[in-house]
């Protein structure tokens, strides 16, 4: 089964210095992509960045890198230069396999139970 | 601006009552979700819907209903039947197919009941 964790519930940073985020995922599926979502106190879910399964270069978007090692199954987020607007919860989400009803693959996205950051001053 | 609209914000009913949630889009998208999140714990797709007129249950799909008879319109409504509703629920769409399509959110309704 397809499955995505995140093993810290909470992390610490001061300002501007930089943080790295874990996750790792299980699947046996060769195509998949993985997503880091930023949920600020308002609730509403920010895309922050893309890594497909057959990207040969990590994603990085910003001050948003995303270290990803293929072989131990894992898709950390990397902070730079922290920032006060940077605290939240951090999602990671796999796209899962398998073929939608019309054809092509299937949107459905596997989420972990997050990592709640907090940027001290 | 393009956006997702979720209404209201906030909801409260009573243990019984039927409650559906609205979820509008204007980004032209073909797909749309619905998520459940509880405190401590990550999105649950509960339905999700490719094109008009056709949608597929998600992971925990037991007391909750959609429709999706127009492109930018999914509403949920979560039954009586659903034995815990109270929780935050957030719709998303996504342009369609492809594995590089990010999901784009709406704001949420929390939903309480009592």
């Amino acid at each position: 089964a397809q499955k995505i964790t995140q093993t810290q519930p909470g992390m610490f940073v001061q300002e501007k210095e930089a943080v790295t985020l874990d996750c790792t995922y299980d699947t046996s599926d060769p195509s998949y992509g993985l997503f880091w979502y930023k949920q600020p106190s308002s609730g509403e879910m920010i895309f922050l960045i893309y890594q497909g399964s057959y990207d040969q270069q990590n994603a990085t978007e910003g001050r948003y890198s995303l270290n990803f090692q293929k072989a131990r199954k894992s898709a950390n987020l990397v902070i730079s230069a922290s920032q006060l607007g940077d605290s939240a919860m951090y999602f990671c989400a796999m796209r899962e396999g398998g073929t939608a009803p019309y054809g092509g693959a299937t949107n459905k996205l596997i989420f972990g139970t997050g990592t709640l950051l907090a940027v001290q001053p | 601006d393009g956006g997702i609209t979720q209404s209201p914000k906030y909801l409260f009913r009573k243990e019984g009552q039927n409650v559906t949630l609205s979820c509008e889009q204007n980004l032209n998208h073909d797909a749309m979700y619905w998520y459940r999140q509880d405190p401590g714990q990550g999105l649950r797709l509960i339905y999700y819907s490719q094109i008009v007129n056709d949608f597929q249950k998600g992971d925990i799909a037991e007391g909750y209903s959609v429709s999706r008879e127009k492109k930018e319109s999914f509403p949920l409504t979560v039954t009586s039947a659903q034995k815990n509703p109270t929780a935050f629920y957030l719709c998303a769409s996504s342009e369609g197919e492809g594995y590089s399509t990010e999901q784009y959110f709406g704001p949420g309704t929390r939903l309480t009941v009592t």
